[in-house]
Parts: structure tokens; C-alpha cells; sequence
């Protein structure tokens, strides 16, 4: 079935370094991919989404690129601030059209940023 | 728009013992789901409705486990004869259509 592999956390980065975040999926479809945060003691929120292949997903910094070809939607941000420390969530789900739009999950990595 | 909202945020019960969960959506959405979170882990996929019909269900939902949407707006989430494997952080989202989900803060389960 379909599934969702990222890398392990946690990951502790200084404030103002380059992040990257590896996520990988394994789909029959063309699924959309997200990423979604968990900030401490608060929902998952979405971060940022991509719906076909090339498209790139962008928000508060934060960017995505739908790699159809190595089936990858890797997190990126150029410079990371104390702020955001949380789970990272990668996500992937079938195309709408009869399908239930559910999620599937990866294992979520946990990036701390010290000052 | 004032969120997908859960209650209770905690529940600790003992073995054996009944629960049931509430959500409410985000008023205009048609789809509602529910996950399970352990620790270190992520969601899962429980079961889905749209309105008020059940239309997906995950092989994770044994038979002690059922959800309702009676009337396509909240729903509740029951789980008999709890079990010390169902401690977790149950996970209320709703959608409308195939917009993203709108996940709720969850409520904590612990079964002693």
C-alpha cells in the first residue's frame, strides 16, 4: 500500500541554519503531498502542500518540491529560528475523484533550533 | 472559523471501562476523520465520514470501536472494553471536499 518514509529525528540545529528534511512516499496514484506541522501542546497544522509533479509548496519560508522522479517531497528553510522547534509530519494523499482524501502519515521528525 | 474542537482533552480511565470521544468540525465541512497518534509515531487512519454516512474504514477499527455523525455535523468516537493498547492521542479533521484537513488538538487517552 501506499506509505510514507522520512528521516529520523531528532534533528538540533543552531538558530539561522539550513534545514532539510528528507521525505520519500510510495504511491499506485498520483498523490498530493503535504507537510504538516506540530507545534508543543497544539494540533497539526498544514504547513505547506503540493499537488503534481514539479510543483513546488511554499509558506512561512518553508518549501517543497514534488519530485515525481525520485519520488521524494524533501523540506526545506533557508534559516531556522527558535520558533520553529516542532514535529515535522510528511504527508500523502490520493486525488480526489471518489477517493476519501485521507492522509497518510510518515513517523514525523523533531527538529529543535537553539539559540 | 473557529477550528475542529475536541472533548475531552484528557481522559484516563481503567481497563475494561467505556469512552467516548467527541468532535466537532469546522461547520461547512462535509468530511470528517478520525486518526490514532502513538508515541513517536504518526497519525493513522481510523475511519472517515462523508455527511453523515461512514464510508471508509481502517482494519485499525476493531469491532470494540465505533464512530457516529448522526446528523453530518459532530461526531463521537466509542471505544468498549477499553484496553491498555488503546492509550493514545485520538485525532479529530475535517475537510470540505478534497480541501487539506483541519485537525483538532486531539484528546489523550490513557488506560490504567
Amino acid at each position: 500500500g501506499d506509505s510514507v518514509t522520512q528521516m529520523e529525528g531528532p534533528v538540533t540545529l543552531s538558530e539561522e541554519a539550513f534545514l532539510t528534511i528528507n521525505c520519500t512516499y510510495t504511491a499506485t496514484g498520483y498523490p498530493s503531498l503535504f507537510w504538516y506541522v506540530q507545534y508543543p501542546g497544539e494540533g497539526l497544522q498544514l504547513l505547506l502542500k503540493a499537488t503534481k509533479a514539479d510543483d513546488k509548496g511554499s509558506n512561512k519560508g518553508f518549501e517543497a518540491t514534488y519530485r515525481k522522479e525520485t519520488t521524494s517531497f524533501h523540506l526545506e528553510k533557508g534559516s531556522v529560528q527558535v520558533s520553529d522547534s516542532a514535529v515535522y509530519f510528511c504527508a500523502l494523499s490520493d486525488r480526489d475523484g471518489g477517493a476519501t482524501n485521507k492522509l497518510i502519515f510518515g513517523t514525523g521528525t523533531l527538529l529543535a533550533v537553539q539559540p | 472559523d473557529t477550528g475542529v474542537s475536541q472533548n475531552p482533552r484528557h481522559k484516563i480511565t481503567k481497563r475494561g471501562q467505556n469512552v467516548t470521544f467527541r468532535c466537532d468540525p469546522i461547520s461547512e465541512h462535509n468530511r470528517l476523520y478520525w486518526y490514532r497518534q502513538t508515541l513517536g509515531q504518526g497519525p493513522e487512519f481510523l475511519t472517515y465520514f462523508q455527511n453523515e454516512a461512514q464510508l471508509e474504514k481502517s482494519r485499525l477499527l476493531s469491532d470494540r470501536f465505533s464512530a457516529e455523525r448522526p446528523k453530518g455535523s459532530f461526531s463521537t468516537l466509542e471505544i468498549q472494553r477499553t484496553e491498555q493498547g488503546d492509550s493514545a492521542m485520538y485525532l479529530c479533521a475535517s475537510s470540505l471536499g478534497s480541501s487539506p484537513l483541519h485537525f483538532g488538538n486531539g484528546t489523550r487517552l490513557t488506560v490504567t
